[in-house]
């Protein structure tokens, strides 16, 4: 089946560009979601279907593709960004989760 | 409010049976496909099932099939999971989510999610 690989953590200072990166064969070719979960919280859909955020997430958050690898980018990261980070994938068959990157805002 | 909300999670012994239930209210439930995930402690997520807008086709992960099934009841805004035979590594909260329309890639809402515990 599908996988989808994640660094386990990522940090950056206040205020600067966090980016965390989702590696998977042939990745230009799905859409890739990406979801926001905050500690004790249910994920968030923060970026899906190459362009689109859901209503009521900042235009900080972003996403793209390239290869093998998706990215998702927030800018000006804030401490309320701290959470973990979750890359998501549909192969039209079944869905694909990767391992989730813990995004630390020293 | 469009909101999603789950219950019927709880401590069960290893090859026992439970039944999780999703209540929908704020959107128009009968044109979504609905998903079931799980998170075991600690742990990421992971999909378990899928089920189509008019109840089929659905999809399991591997793990689960032939243990549980997922139905629904438009007319109640209500989603379903069967879970039978019941391992202990099925321990996880279990979420509902919505699919967001015409593409069934990602996840627009989820419930809060309910616990479920597999143990003697």
């Amino acid at each position: 089946s599908y996988e989808l690989t994640q660094p386990p953590s990522v940090s950056v200072s206040p205020g600067q560009t966090a980016t965390i990166t989702c590696s998977g064969d042939n990745l230009e070719n799905i859409y890739i979601s990406w979801y926001q979960q905050k500690s004790g919280q249910s994920p968030v859909l923060v970026f899906y279907e190459d362009n689109k955020r859901p209503s009521g997430i900042p235009e900080r958050f972003s996403g793209s593709t390239s290869g093998n690898t998706a990215t998702l980018t927030i800018g000006g990261t804030q401490a309320t960004d701290e959470a973990d980070y979750y890359c998501q994938a549909w192969d039209s068959s079944t869905w694909v989760f990767g391992g989730g990157t813990k995004l630390t805002v020293l | 409010e469009v909101q999603l909300s789950e219950s019927g999670g709880r401590l069960v012994q290893p090859g026992g049976s439970l039944r999780l239930s999703c209540a929908a209210s704020g959107f128009s439930f009968n044109i979504y496909a609905m998903t079931w995930v799980r998170q075991a402690p600690g742990k990421g997520l992971e999909w378990v099932s899928y089920i189509s807008a008019g109840g089929d086709p659905t999809k399991y992960t591997d793990s689960v099939k032939g243990r549980f099934t997922v139905s629904r009841d438009n007319s109640k805004n209500t989603l379903y999971l069967q879970m039978n035979s019941l391992r202990a590594e099925d321990t996880a909260v279990y979420y509902c989510a919505k699919t967001p329309g015409l593409r069934i890639d990602a996840f627009d809402l989820w419930g809060q999610g309910t616990m479920v515990t597999v143990s003697s």
